[in-house]
């Protein structure tokens, strides 16, 4: 049974500053995607992270894979209030199209 | 491109009603997926379908049925709304055999009340 993990669930910041979040999970993977949801909102792709070593950039934030530790990461830089929303990631089940979420991690950047 | 349609958006339902939430994408995608999002859960799987004519259970299925009535169109059924299932209910799309691109599309949600 695939589960998925995200840490921190809750980060507030400092607009300026650095922090990652990551996503574990249990079972083999070969896909796996970051979303961000604004409240009341659906959710918006951010990345898609199809094979180990995979790096992905888009302004403020970059996400990585690690299908062999069963990690990835993204990683904002010099936050700002903008990118305060919250954030899954989302990843499909060896071998099949059951597509599992983790809990997601809310994001708040301070001014 | 409409993407992900569901309807309703909204509704209210007294304890023991029947419902249908509908959704449909047009995107020719052969996998589909029902999902519920409750405060502090994230989103759980209920139901997907990878293809026309096949659905499995997610994490959880108890109290859903779904229908994958053609390519297009994915329905989940309560038969008897509990208010245990009052939340936002998210349908999704997939293609991952499309190169490239291979990101899960989802709707606009079904926010659904059982009182």
């Amino acid at each position: 049974e695939l589960k998925v993990e995200q840490n921190p669930l809750f980060l507030s910041m400092q607009e300026g500053k650095n922090y990652t979040i990551y996503c574990n999970y249990s079972t083999t993977s070969d896909r796996l995607y970051w979303y961000r949801q604004d409240p009341g909102k659906s959710l918006e792709s951010l990345f898609v992270l199809l094979s180990n070593g995979a790096v992905k950039q888009e302004g403020r934030l970059m996400a990585s894979l690690d299908t062999k530790a069963r990690l990835s990461t993204l990683h904002i830089t010099a936050a700002v209030h903008d990118l305060s929303a919250t954030y899954f990631c989302a990843v499909f089940q060896g071998g099949s199209e059951k597509l599992v979420f983790g809990k997601g991690t809310k994001l708040t950047v301070n001014p | 491109n409409a993407g992900v349609t569901q309807t309703p958006k909204f509704q209210v339902l007294k304890t023991g009603q029947s419902m249908t939430l509908q959704c449909a994408q047009d995107m020719n995608h052969n996998s589909m997926y029902w999902y519920r999002q409750d405060p502090g859960m994230g989103l759980r799987l209920i139901y997907y379908s990878a293809s026309e004519g096949t659905t499995d259970k997610g994490e959880v299925p108890n109290g859903y049925n779904v229908s994958r009535l053609n390519k297009r169109e994915f329905s989940l059924r309560l038969e008897s709304a509990a208010p245990s299932q009052t939340s936002v209910y998210f349908c999704a799309s997939s293609e991952p055999a499309h190169p490239g691109d291979t990101e899960a599309f989802f709707g606009q949600g079904t926010r659904l009340t059982v009182v």
